[in-house]
């Protein structure tokens, strides 16, 4: 189970996003990947293997943490950058997504 | 430039089976996994299967047993059945490539997506 919060978090352009995700079984910290959803649309691939930004992915998006504690940082955000964010786990035999964080820019 | 279209009725009845099918145009379905994820207001994000060519098929428990993957590698195309369908199973359907590298996993690439509504 992945447990992500907080549920929304609500900044001003050039604030600093930080967004958690506690895992509830520890795995390869590779297997953990982040998206970005807008409304309507499929999720986009934001990090993979935890801190690898995905090709076109700003360099203000970044990944770490420690242990079964993962973290997004989005290092000033700005208004394209609110959406849902989940993560997403491909450790064990079921792959698992977290319940997502809402940031809004305003 | 690759390319995933789904195709599938919107609407299917209860007790009923749920088809869809993912077109893969652009990357082979012969690397990496390719899996089937649904989401819904009620159960967010969900993993329904994957396949590897040279893995067997994997399914997530929670659908007991009635979902079924298939694939064409010869048409690079892939399937998802689910039968007895109930209103639980009312949800956006996606198909998507799970990749891998010596960084990590991440889904990179999905189709559209499928709204499939189940109601008589």
């Amino acid at each position: 189970v992945l447990t992500q919060s907080p549920g929304t978090l609500s900044l001003s352009p050039g604030q600093v996003a930080t967004l958690f995700c506690r895992a509830s079984q520890s795995f390869q910290r590779s297997y953990l990947a982040w998206y970005q959803q807008r409304g309507g649309q499929p999720p986009r691939l934001i990090l993979q293997g935890e801190s690898t930004r995905a090709a076109g992915v700003p360099d203000r998006f970044s990944g770490g943490g420690s242990g079964t504690d993962f973290i997004l940082t989005i290092g000033g955000v700005e208004p394209e950058d609110a959406a849902v964010y989940y993560c997403q786990q491909f450790g064990g035999g079921t792959w698992t997504f977290g319940q997502g964080t809402k940031v809004e820019v305003k | 430039q690759v390319h995933l279209q789904q195709s599938g009725p919107g609407l299917v009845k209860p007790s009923e089976t749920l088809s869809l099918t993912c077109n893969v145009s652009g990357a082979s379905i012969n690397s990496y996994y390719w899996s089937w994820i649904r989401q819904s207001p009620e159960r967010g994000l969900e993993w329904i299967g994957h396949f590897h060519s040279s893995v067997s098929i994997s399914y997530n428990p929670s659908l007991l047993s009635r979902g079924t993957i298939s694939r064409d590698f010869s048409r690079n195309q892939f399937s998802l059945k689910i039968v007895s369908v109930t209103a639980a199973d009312t949800a956006v359907y996606y198909c998507a490539r799970a990749y891998y590298d010596a960084a990590g996993f991440g889904f990179d690439l999905w189709g559209p997506g499928t709204r499939v509504t189940v109601s008589s």
